[in-house]
């Protein structure tokens, strides 16, 4: 099993709909999430930590399922500038010091 | 807001050369980090670094590779007799490390592209 999944898409939506990505992770006992975001050729950027309880910022909703060992991001009300690579993140360290391994992404291209 | 800044943005290298990427972390932050990207793949986690030592590190980065904070801002990567497949993106990262937080997100700095000859 890959230590961090993702369905590299394409994801095709329109603007407006609402959008679910997934990812898997292979250690149990990680303890730290994020979805970045990746335009191309340039740095990922933060877009929200994934917090246990699951939490929300605007249009995004992470949520962390721990039992199967993924993670999701919603994105709701879909805008052209949603368009871009959505990466997965995972510490794969437990606690103490950080190992953090990317999924591969998985591309959103919003249409008009 | 704060950033990350890493130097030079293109560098081109003949194979064989040594070459050395620079950073200059967040200030505040604690622990640094060092991933590549070859054109069209993952990201990949190389090293993390906290009170001048390696932390973590990943089987790309065997002895080809080494990683200094020269001084009180800037974090460094060497990369020894560079190999066509090195060419990559390199980026920069940096965290806050505060104990005890799980969570801990990083900024990361806007790459530097090697190009090996």
């Amino acid at each position: 099993r890959k230590e961090v999944e993702q369905d590299p898409g394409p994801f095709n939506v329109p603007e407006g709909a609402t959008v679910a990505f997934n990812c898997t992770y292979s250690n149990s006992a990680s303890q730290s999430f994020f979805w970045y975001r990746q335009d191309c050729r340039k740095e990922p950027k933060l877009l929200m930590s994934v917090y246990s309880s699951g939490n929300e910022d605007g249009r995004f909703t992470a949520q962390l399922n721990r039992a199967s060992q993924y993670i999701s991001l919603l994105i709701r009300d879909s805008k052209l500038s949603d368009s871009a690579t959505y990466l997965c993140v995972v510490n794969m360290i437990p606690s103490g010091t950080y190992k953090y391994i990317f999924g591969t992404g998985t591309r959103l291209k919003v249409l008009a | 807001e704060p950033e990350v800044t890493q130097t030079p943005s293109h560098q081109v290298t003949q194979m064989g050369q040594e070459v050395i990427l620079r950073c200059v972390p967040i200030s505040n932050h604690l622990y640094f980090y060092w991933y590549r990207q070859i054109l069209g793949q993952k990201v990949e986690f190389l090293v993390s670094f906290y009170n001048n030592e390696i932390s973590e590190k990943s089987e790309i980065f065997d002895d080809q590779f080494s990683v200094e904070r020269p001084d009180g801002s800037n974090f460094t990567l060497k990369i020894r007799s560079t190999k066509l497949e090195d060419s990559a993106m390199y980026f920069c990262a940096s965290s806050e490390g505060l104990q005890g937080a799980s969570n801990q997100p990083q900024h990361f700095g806007d790459g530097t592209r090697l190009s090996i000859l």
